[in-house]
């Protein structure tokens, strides 16, 4: 049984600082996907991976997969309060079924 | 531009009344989802179904049932609303591993409240 976890489950974010968000997955899968969620919000696709050593960025926010150590990161950059949300990392089983994490809520002050 | 819709919105029901959920896309995605938010914890998927004629059971199905009336139709019903049910339930869409990746694109949401 394919089982995704992340942690933390909560990071309290200091505007300007560097951040990293860890999503392990149990059995081998070549498809990683990172999503937002805001409150009460529907989910927004951030990235997909797609392969080991995939590095994917956009903005603040930089995804990568080690599909070996079956871990992939969320590394946020010099936060600011827009990136408060809620980061759900899933991955797709043998039958193309995602398996999503907890997620990380994401609470950024000044 | 939505891609993805849900209707309704928001419900309120009271316990043992029937309701339906129901999701259309405009994406032309064969695979669609509908899955369950409980606060503070992830999605666990209560349906699926890869095209119109195929239509499989997820983690959490007991409670649910689905039709799928059309490639850009997939509704999701409660027989008989229990508290429990309360929950935030998503629809999503994908193309398919080779199209797409299998990148799952998710509706705006329906908030249930059963009473």
């Amino acid at each position: 049984e394919l089982k995704v976890e992340q942690n933390p489950l909560f990071l309290s974010m200091q505007e300007g600082k560097n951040y990293t968000i860890y999503c392990n997955y149990s059995t081998t899968s070549d498809r990683l996907y990172w999503y937002r969620q805001d409150p009460g919000k529907s989910l927004e696709s951030l990235f997909v991976l797609l392969s080991n050593g995939a590095v994917k960025q956009e903005g603040r926010l930089m995804a990568s997969l080690d599909t070996k150590a079956r871990l992939s990161t969320l590394h946020i950059t010099a936060a600011v309060h827009d990136l408060s949300a809620t980061y759900f990392c899933a991955v797709t089983d043998s039958w193309g079924k995602l398996q999503f994490g907890a997620g990380t809520q994401v609470v950024v002050t000044p | 531009d939505a891609d993805v819709t849900q209707t309704p919105r928001n419900r309120i029901t009271k316990t043992g009344k029937r309701i339906m959920l129901e999701c259309s896309q405009t994406k032309g995605h064969d695979r669609m989802y509908w899955y369950r938010q409980d606060p503070g914890l992830g999605l666990q998927l209560i349906y699926y179904s890869f095209d119109v004629k195929d239509i499989n059971k997820g983690e959490i199905s007991d409670g649910y049932s689905v039709s799928r009336q059309a490639q850009a139709k997939f509704s999701l019903s409660l027989e008989s609303a229990i508290p429990n049910q309360t929950a935030l339930y998503f629809c999503a869409t994908s193309a398919g591993v080779i199209l797409s990746y299998n990148e799952q694109f998710f509706g705006p949401g329906t908030r249930l409240t059963v009473l």
